[in-house]
């Protein structure tokens, strides 16, 4: 079957440096996105990697390793505004994108 | 700008009764998709549309059915709630067919069915 697996939960600290994982097993890979949830409104689109390597935009970074079938979201200089859900989503061999339960972040003073 | 337009934003409804979300986007996306989302699983694809004319079943589709009369609309039916259909619907849109762009969401439709 497919499978998106990322930690349920993270706690960090304002200022500091957080890394989700995301790993993935699905049928075929077309790409892989990184959104973000704040509670009780609609995710909204952050990346899109689908080669190897780091694609840096401002504060979040997002890294993908398709032979080892891993990604990451690096949020750097946390804010408080970055308490949220992560979601991560792999498109398949259809186009079709398989989404993982999400990271809720945790920033704390 | 209103982008994706979703109603009700909330509704308690009994169970066996009929209901429809409604979905209106001014993009003039081609694609759209109505996913559930709950608690401790990731976002579900119960069915979309590629192209005005055009729809497809996704991983959750029972109970569940939708029409594309049109670019702009995307209606989700529930012929007869369920207390399993307790959710969070999200509508979504893409420019393109495929997911190989970034999707815009609704602000979602919480129903509850007892």
């Amino acid at each position: 079957g497919q499978n998106i697996d990322q930690p349920t939960e993270m706690t960090a600290t304002e200022g500091a440096i957080v890394q989700i994982n995301c790993t993935y097993q699905t049928s075929g890979f077309n790409g892989l996105f990184w959104y973000q949830q704040h509670a009780g409104e609609a995710p909204t689109f952050l990346s899109y990697n689908v080669l190897d390597g780091l694609e840096e935009k401002g504060r979040f970074s997002s890294f993908l390793s398709r032979s080892k079938g891993y990604s990451y979201l690096l949020l750097k200089e946390l804010q408080m505004k970055d308490s949220a859900s992560y979601l991560c989503a792999v498109s398949d061999s259809n186009y079709q994108l398989i989404w993982g339960a999400g990271t809720k972040l945790i920033i704390k003073p | 700008i209103a982008g994706i337009t979703q109603a009700p934003t909330s509704q308690i409804l009994a169970a066996g009764r009929r209901m429809t979300l409604r979905c209106t986007q001014d993009m003039r996306h081609n694609a759209m998709y109505w996913y559930r989302q709950d608690l401790g699983l990731g976002l579900r694809l119960i069915h979309y549309s590629n192209t005005a004319g055009t729809t497809g079943k996704g991983e959750v589709p029972d109970g569940y059915s939708v029409s594309r009369a049109n670019t702009d609309d995307f209606p989700l039916t529930l012929a007869s709630a369920v207390p399993s259909q307790t959710s969070v619907y999200f509508c979504a849109s893409s420019p393109g067919t495929g997911s190989t762009g970034e999707l815009f969401f609704g602000e979602g439709s919480r129903l509850t069915v007892l």
